[in-house]
């Protein structure tokens, strides 16, 4: 087991360009979610994935944010149209919903950070 | 979900001293978790104390719960100069529900 993965690691892009940012989460984690963080903040909640369907969504998050986990593996956000404001890291983390006590603990990726110039 | 409010915001002590980081929360808990966040390691999880539980140990890790009081605190002895991130105390409020965050607290460990 690697841990959760995510890649790119950096992307540099320019205003009105589209990104993607992908994650592959633990193998046996059910769940799946990505946070957005900006320096000095805390992660912020973007949207949750249980298995391929897509629980929650922020309503912080503009309709330029996609998600979406096809299989329930691995999970794709997509930025349209980026801003400057866009800028931020995007973590992914996955978990399991099987523990039998209800404890959801994270396990999170290193990050994609996005610079939109 | 609900996030914890930590206190203090920032915090520098020096080696070998012991830090001890606070948090509220608003409502009744599932468990409430403290996860740590530096560039070495990323944002990773540090240890998860249940509802039912006053005080849990790991290592140079102690958490307390005061239920009573909507509190937690995170105590880390003897601290290193690797222990410098920032510390996020996370309530859980329902079973499997999603995990929000704080702003977390800066420990800064001088040598």
């Amino acid at each position: 087991d690697t841990g959760v993965s995510q890649n790119p690691r950096h992307k540099i892009t320019k205003r009105g360009q589209n990104v993607t940012f992908r994650c592959d989460p633990i193998s046996e984690h059910n769940r799946l979610y990505w946070y957005r963080q900006t320096l000095g903040q805390g992660p912020e909640f973007l949207t949750y994935f249980q298995n391929e369907a897509q629980l929650e969504k922020s309503r912080l998050l503009s309709d330029r944010f996609s998600a979406e986990r096809p299989k329930g593996s691995f999970s794709t956000l997509e930025i349209q149209r980026t801003e400057q404001g866009d800028s931020a890291m995007y973590l992914c983390a996955s978990s399991s919903q099987r523990t039998l006590s209800g404890a959801n603990v994270l396990t999170f990726g290193a990050g994609s950070r996005l610079t939109v110039l | 979900s609900q996030q914890g409010e930590e206190d203090p915001q920032a915090l520098s002590i020096q080696e070998g001293e012991n830090a001890t980081m606070n948090c509220s929360y608003k409502t009744s808990i599932n468990n409430l978790q403290w996860y740590r966040q530096n560039s070495g390691r990323g944002l990773v999880h540090l240890i998860l104390i249940r509802s039912n539980e006053r005080e849990k140990h790991s290592g140079r890790l102690r958490v307390t719960l005061d239920t009573s009081k909507k509190s937690s605190s995170l105590l880390i002895t003897a601290s290193r100069a690797a222990d410098t991130a920032s510390y996020f105390c996370v309530p859980q409020t329902g079973a499997n529900s999603k995990l929000t965050f704080g702003k977390g607290i800066t420990l800064s460990v001088r040598p």
